[in-house]
């Protein structure tokens, strides 16, 4: 089992552009969330999707979109990308009841 | 007044001994509590979880929970140099999918 993947691994934008980052879980979990991380800041929730179909917002939503694709897959969308959007982005995803985030390896994004 | 606070160290033990990694939330109605080792570079790992008030124990881990206080905690005992990383506190708001983490406590284990 891969657990949780995420594509790209880097990426580096120039301000105005746009792209997709990929999320994919295989471990029939249920809910599956977007993090961002940034020094002194801490990880904070962007969106999530409690299941397939639903999607809401977390802390920090504004400048993103999502799509839950089907149970495995949650893509984080930056239509016009802002050099406050530099940062590490994190995909986890979480079974029914315990809440327990299992966390893929992240992306490292640039906005210059 | 954020969600939940930590101290952000860095905190520094001696190999062998008791890490003591604290952390406050604000909202009496949270839920569940979980703690995360991060490695540098690394994304964060799951190392406990915590849903009623006590203590919880697995392994060389134990996590405290005293909801009354809004505190949770976690004791590393005999640290080892590879426990050195951050740890970051998280909180479940409801039982619904809003969590919110703290800035995370760094921990250096001295061999």
């Amino acid at each position: 089992n891969a657990g949780v993947t995420q594509t790209p691994k880097f990426q580096v934008l120039k301000t105005g552009q746009s792209m997709t980052l990929q999320c994919a879980q295989d471990m029939n979990h249920n809910s599956m969330y977007w993090y961002r991380q940034d020094p002194g800041m801490g990880l904070r929730l962007i969106y999530y999707s409690a299941s397939e179909g639903t999607t809401d917002k977390g802390e920090v939503p504004n400048g993103y979109n999502v799509s839950r694709l089907n149970k495995r897959e949650f893509s984080l969308r930056l239509e016009s990308a802002a050099p406050s959007q530099t940062s590490v982005y994190f995909c986890a995803s979480s079974g029914y009841l315990l809440y327990e985030q299992y966390f893929g390896p992240g992306t490292r994004l640039t906005v210059t | 007044q954020k969600e939940v606070e930590q101290n952000s160290g860095p905190l520094s033990v001696p190999e062998g001994a008791i890490a003591s990694l604290n952390c406050t939330y604000s909202d009496r109605g949270s839920q569940s509590f979980f703690w995360y080792r991060q490695y540098s570079g690394k994304s964060p790992e799951l190392i406990m979880s915590i849903y009623s008030n006590g203590d919880k124990e697995d392994g060389r881990f134990t996590a405290q929970l005293n909801k009354a206080s809004q505190y949770v905690s976690l004791l590393i005992r005999d640290s080892q140099p590879s426990d050195s990383a951050t740890y970051l506190c998280a909180v479940n708001k409801d039982t619904g999918n809003q969590f919110y983490f703290g800035t995370g406590t760094s921990l250096t284990v001295i061999p």
